[in-house]
């Protein structure tokens, strides 16, 4: 079994500086990683997902985030945010065997851009 | 453009009135699922189907039922809605987790009063 540890529950930011928003996981098993954004009222939406390869993954919106299997995190970041950027973002894990099809989510994060 | 709809954005339903959250989607995928999502706890779910006419309970059941007879539609059911029951409510589907993970709907919120 796979959980996901969001640190930080509310993230507040000056509009143009950078962010990083945390995420660790557990699991025995290899992993896919996934990051999703909510913005009010409105389902979650695909970010960016780690499955292989290069450990720093570039998303939509100009973020990015790092697999680092060591500390098991995949922190998402932003070298420059914009009020468009306030929202909810939830970090997401499942293992990565044949057939696997439930993904476990964190809390999320409030990520609040201030002017 | 892939494409999970649910029925309904807003919906306000009296206590102990049957409610039917509907959610249709049109990329074949054989996995559906239905979670709760309230402030502070994140998405819980609540059940979820691997196919048709198949279902297994998630982490919060209870007070819920669902209902899959086509491959693109899984209803989320409430028995007899109580306040406890007011909260927002997503759809979402996968097919293979590696191409896309979820795809969610945009979210219905269900107020019972």
């Amino acid at each position: 079994a796979q959980s996901v540890t969001q640190l930080d529950s509310q993230v507040p930011v000056f509009e143009e500086a950078p962010v990083e928003l945390r995420c660790n996981y557990s699991s025995s098993v290899s992993v896919y990683l996934f990051w999703y954004v909510q913005y009010p009222n409105q389902g979650l939406q695909l970010l960016l997902k780690y499955l292989s390869g290069s450990t720093l993954v570039k998303g939509i919106n100009g973020f990015e985030a790092e697999f680092n299997k060591s500390q098991t995190s995949f922190h998402l970041r932003k070298p420059s945010v914009h009020i468009s950027d306030t929202a909810e973002y939830f970090c997401a894990v499942t293992n990565s065997g044949a057939g696997s099809y439930q993904l476990t989510f964190g809390k999320g994060t409030k990520l609040s851009v201030i002017p | 453009d892939v494409k999970v709809t649910q029925s309904s954005r807003y919906l306000v339903k009296r206590t102990g009135e049957k409610v039917f959250l509907e959610c249709v989607q049109d990329m074949d995928h054989e996995n559906m699922f239905w979670y709760r999502q309230d402030p502070g706890l994140g998405l819980r779910l609540i059940y979820f189907s691997y196919d048709v006419k198949m279902k297994e309970k998630g982490d919060i059941p209870e007070g819920y039922s669902v209902s899959r007879e086509k491959k693109e539609r899984f209803s989320l059911i409430l028995e007899s809605a109580s306040t406890n029951q007011t909260s927002m409510y997503l759809c979402a589907s996968t097919g293979r987790l590696g191409d896309y993970g979820y795809t969610f709907g945009s979210g219905t919120r269900l107020t019972v009063v």
